[in-house]
């Protein structure tokens, strides 16, 4: 198993630009979400899904955009760039309550908007 | 409200001392989940340990240890014999009931020095 995975790692981007960062996980997990780190401030929901189809807004989903057609990807997509949108950005996955009630991560992806 | 502090931003110690992480969670649920995640250097989060609210029997797993009381409503973390590759930030979360979200503490950054 490659448990959770995330790309690109780094992603340098102009004030305006759009991107997608890509997530997905092979441990067949319903719940997936997106979380931003910054300093001082520790995790932040932004968007989470708890299966195929279904997505909802965590803490700060303001700037973001989700969609979760399979089980395995949940890719969180920018609209347009800004500089408060720099962060390292962790995307997490948990399985059903008789399958795990952990939270697990992938190695993040860091982003810097000029 | 849900919430987990850990009120200690900063610790330094030097190496083999024993050192402990302080976690105090609030929740209105009877059935509830803690969680201990370690962030090395390298950026990853590292899921730890998890601790049901119905088993306040303590952990060891090495040199590390895990206090949890309901009376306090504390989930205590100790290394013994601190080692330099400990030096990490250590992350709390609590997760409540059937929910699957996570709340966070905002971590506590651990540097050990040789």
């Amino acid at each position: 198993n490659a448990g959770v995975t995330q790309t690109p790692k780094f992603q340098v981007l102009k004030t305006g630009q759009s991107m997608t960062l890509q997530c997905a996980q092979d441990m067949n997990h319903e719940y997936m979400s997106w979380y931003r780190q910054d300093p001082g401030m520790g995790l932040r929901l932004i968007h989470y899904s708890v299966g195929a189809g279904i997505t909802d807004q965590g803490e700060v989903p303001n700037g973001y955009n989700v969609s979760r057609s399979t089980t395995e990807d949940f890719p969180l997509r920018l609209l347009s760039a800004a500089p408060s949108q720099t962060s390292v950005y962790f995307c997490a996955s948990m399985g059903s309550p008789g399958q795990s009630l952990e939270q697990y991560f992938g190695p993040g992806t860091r982003l810097t908007v000029t | 409200a849900q919430k987990v502090t850990q009120a200690q931003t900063e610790i330094s110690v030097v190496e083999k001392e024993d050192v402990t992480l302080d976690c105090v969670y609030e929740t209105r649920d009877t059935t509830y989940y803690l969680f201990w995640y370690k962030q090395p250097p390298s950026g990853e989060l590292v899921f730890l340990i998890r601790r049901n609210s119905f088993d306040e029997q303590n952990e060891i797993s090495g040199r590390y240890s895990w206090n949890f009381q309901k009376s306090t409503s504390s989930f205590n973390f100790t290394i013994t014999a601190s080692q330099v590759v400990d030096s990490a930030v250590y992350f709390c979360a609590l997760r409540g009931g059937n929910n699957r979200k996570l709340i966070w503490g905002l971590g506590t950054s651990l540097a050990v020095n040789p």
